[in-house]
């Protein structure tokens, strides 16, 4: 079946602005994480999804970050007033189940935002 | 706190040869163990985990790694290396403090040469 999937690839925007970054799990994947990794860096936990509701968002930097996941499907990162320092690759991932200690975690290719 | 640690930045093996990507981790329960392969522009896939067992796991793409309590490593190993399998590795932990998160370490960049 497909993969994780997120969009769009790559985001440029200006600082300030506003952001929406879209995430589509792995159809029956109830539980959904959002990273994000800077370069020459490993992946740094945002925040955590099982089915609607957002069940550890304690990795979110501040209040400019949100996310929502309305029927326990499809995500969206939002950020508000974009600063440089916003910029990374935010990855996706998803896995079959309540969040487990032990359960696979599957990657989306990630959206690289660049704010200028 | 949990904490991984891959000791290095980029490990180069000639084709054929036997390689390593070393691990270390830090954590204050049990450990569940990840193995992760990014190539360029593309994202994280999973090679292979320890949950609890055999302390040899074998994954994808011909990888294994052998996890070892009282050095607190999981190191990832392969007999023969392909040009192919050059990408960066990225190992990762969770335990019960962790929560949800995986913590993860920098990451190690392999170079196979021909």
């Amino acid at each position: 079946g497909a993969g994780v999937s997120q969009t769009p690839s790559n985001k440029v925007t200006e600082k300030g602005k506003y952001v929406e970054l879209r995430c589509d799990p792995i159809s029956g994947h109830t539980a959904l994480y959002w990273y994000r990794q800077s370069l020459g860096q490993g992946p740094e936990f945002l925040i955590y999804f099982q089915g609607t509701g957002a069940a550890d968002d304690s990795g979110l930097p501040n209040d400019r970050f949100f996310a929502v996941r309305p029927e326990g499907s499809v995500s969206t990162l939002k950020i508000q007033r974009t600063e440089r320092g916003d910029s990374a690759v935010y990855l996706c991932a998803s896995s079959f189940g309540q969040g487990g200690l032990g359960e696979t975690q599957y990657f989306g290719p990630g959206t690289r935002l660049l704010v200028l | 706190a949990q904490s991984v640690a891959q000791p290095e930045d980029q490990v180069n093996v000639a084709e054929g040869n036997p390689l390593t990507v070393k691990c270390t981790y830090s954590v204050s329960g049990n450990p569940y163990l990840f193995w992760y392969v990014q190539y360029p522009n593309r994202g994280l896939q999973f090679l292979l985990k320890y949950i609890t067992g055999d302390n040899l796991v074998k994954g994808s793409y011909g990888f294994e790694a052998e996890f070892n309590k009282s050095q607190t490593s999981f190191h990832l190993k392969k007999p023969s290396a392909l040009v192919s399998d050059s990408a960066l590795y990225f190992c990762a932990v969770r335990d019960m403090d962790s929560n949800y998160q995986l913590i993860w370490g920098a990451g190690t960049k392999l170079i196979i040469k021909p």
